[in-house]
């Protein structure tokens, strides 16, 4: 079974960058979609892109569109999120996840999450 | 895109059924049938309950079910349990992905 194993926690100067990573372990890195999602402090879950390692496309949500850059290493089955411009409502728990197949078809839906990265803006 | 909304909390004793509404718009939750919902602990990562509107992943329990009906989607728990109190929240897909609001479901 697929495992998402997730760097640790960051803290972070307001302006400065982060990059969170993903590892995939126990299965089939390549052909699945992996999404970004993050949660602030007592707040709901918000999505933030997501990439097809297999092809190296990714796509944003808008909110995010310029300030982040989501890759992968397909040699070692890794997702990286890279987030610029840090500010203080960046505070939040960064989630990978991975998206969803069943027979061969992508559900929308994420079926197995990482454990969860603390990454705090302050100054 | 706007998320999706939900009641901020629902509760029921156990034994007791409850249903979560999401609501959305004919550009998501009406206009696809990719909604799922998910489960989330305190301190833990959500885990995926249902999948495109009422299909269970394998290990959910089959007291969770989920429907839909134009823009709104819902979730019941029926014979609700202590470790069932957790936050809820559903997501839709329609080439990008958005969430509800959640809702904390507490049992009494």
């Amino acid at each position: 079974q697929v495992q998402l194993v997730q760097s640790g926690a960051e803290v972070k100067k307001p302006g400065s960058s982060v990059k969170v990573s993903c590892k995939a372990s126990g299965g089939t890195f390549s052909s699945y979609t992996i999404s970004w999602v993050r949660q602030a402090p007592g707040q709901g879950l918000e999505w933030m892109g997501r990439i097809i390692p297999i092809l190296g496309i990714a796509n944003y949500a808008q909110k995010f569109q310029g300030r982040v850059t989501i890759t992968a290493d397909k040699s070692t089955s890794t997702a990286y999120m890279e987030l610029s411009s840090l500010r203080s409502e960046d505070t939040a728990v960064y989630y990978c996840a991975r998206d969803q197949v069943v027979d061969k078809i992508i559900t929308g839906a994420f079926d197995i999450w990482g454990q969860g990265t603390m990454v705090t803006v302050s100054s | 895109q706007s998320a999706l909304t939900q009641p901020r909390s629902v509760s029921g004793s156990p034994g007791q059924s409850v249903t979560i509404s999401c609501t959305g718009t004919s550009s998501d939750v009406g206009g696809y049938n990719y909604v799922s919902w998910y489960q989330q602990h305190p301190g833990k990562a959500p885990k995926l309950m249902i999948y495109d509107v009422s299909k269970r992943p394998s290990g959910v329990p089959d007291r969770f079910s989920g429907s839909k009906s134009g823009n709104t989607a819902s979730l019941t728990i029926s014979g609700l349990q202590a470790e069932d109190e957790a936050d809820y929240y559903c997501c839709s897909y329609a080439g990008s992905y958005v969430f509800g609001t959640g809702t904390k479901v507490t049992v009494l």
